[in-house]
């Protein structure tokens, strides 16, 4: 299994550019979560689906981010326009359904982004 | 959720032991534990989960107290690409959702050769 695919790998960008990240979840996994890491807030979770249904997106930090699932194999997290401070590592995450509060994320890569 | 408190930083030497400690003295009684680590430029990986009693698979071993209150990640043999920044999650086991993996600064593990 290839896991959580993630691409672009790195991205650097000019302020108020258009930035979209994208993001292939392990076949099966029926959960996608995008998270964000910066050293000062260290990992947070912006925004997840399930059976590609934005379940909980009250992580997202304002109307210059967003998310969508078009279907079961594909995400696109997208920033319109970005800024210097939205420049972090942006993780792609998936899972399927175990028993309940025991189920295993899996993580890509992530892709580090800079805004200029 | 609950909040765990872990040691910033701990040292360790290769091929030896290591317990990793978490407290976590407001746990329901519903709350999974779970352990993640971060390798250098990596995303997250999964290491374990408990409820209550101990817990055991290939990649470690996690020690629960009697009451709870505190667990201990225990590296049974030290490598060197065990160096990472090890994070203690309590998953809302009685009203939560998929999505709450919150993740605290964790513990950063450094292993000497």
């Amino acid at each position: 299994d290839a896991g959580v695919i993630q691409s672009p790998r790195h991205e650097v960008t000019e302020m108020g550019q258009e930035v979209t990240l994208r993001c292939k979840p392990i076949s099966g996994h029926d959960y996608l979560f995008w998270y964000r890491q910066t050293m000062m807030r260290g990992l947070e979770l912006l925004i997840y689906f399930n059976n590609n249904v934005p379940i909980d997106d009250s992580g997202m930090p304002e109307d210059r981010f967003s998310a969508k699932m078009p279907n079961a194999s594909f995400s696109t997290l997208k920033i319109q326009p970005s800024e210097p401070r939205d420049s972090a590592v942006y993780f792609c995450a998936s899972s399927f359904p175990g028993a309940p509060y025991q189920e295993t994320q899996y993580f890509g890569p992530g892709t580090r982004l800079l805004v200029l | 959720d609950a909040k765990t408190t872990q040691p910033n930083s701990m040292e360790s030497n290769e091929e030896e032991p290591v317990h990793l400690p978490c407290n976590h003295s407001t746990i329901s009684g519903t709350d999974y534990i779970h352990w993640y680590r971060q390798l250098p430029s990596q995303g997250p990986e999964y290491v374990i989960h408990g409820l209550t009693s101990n817990v055991n698979n290939r990649m470690a071993s996690l020690a629960i107290a009697e009451d709870r209150k505190s667990s201990t990640l225990i590296l049974h043999r030290a490598t060197l690409r065990d160096a990472a920044v090890y994070y203690c999650i309590l998953r809302d086991g009685y009203g939560g959702s998929q999505g709450n993996l919150i993740f605290g600064k964790g513990t950063k593990l450094s292993v000497k050769p």
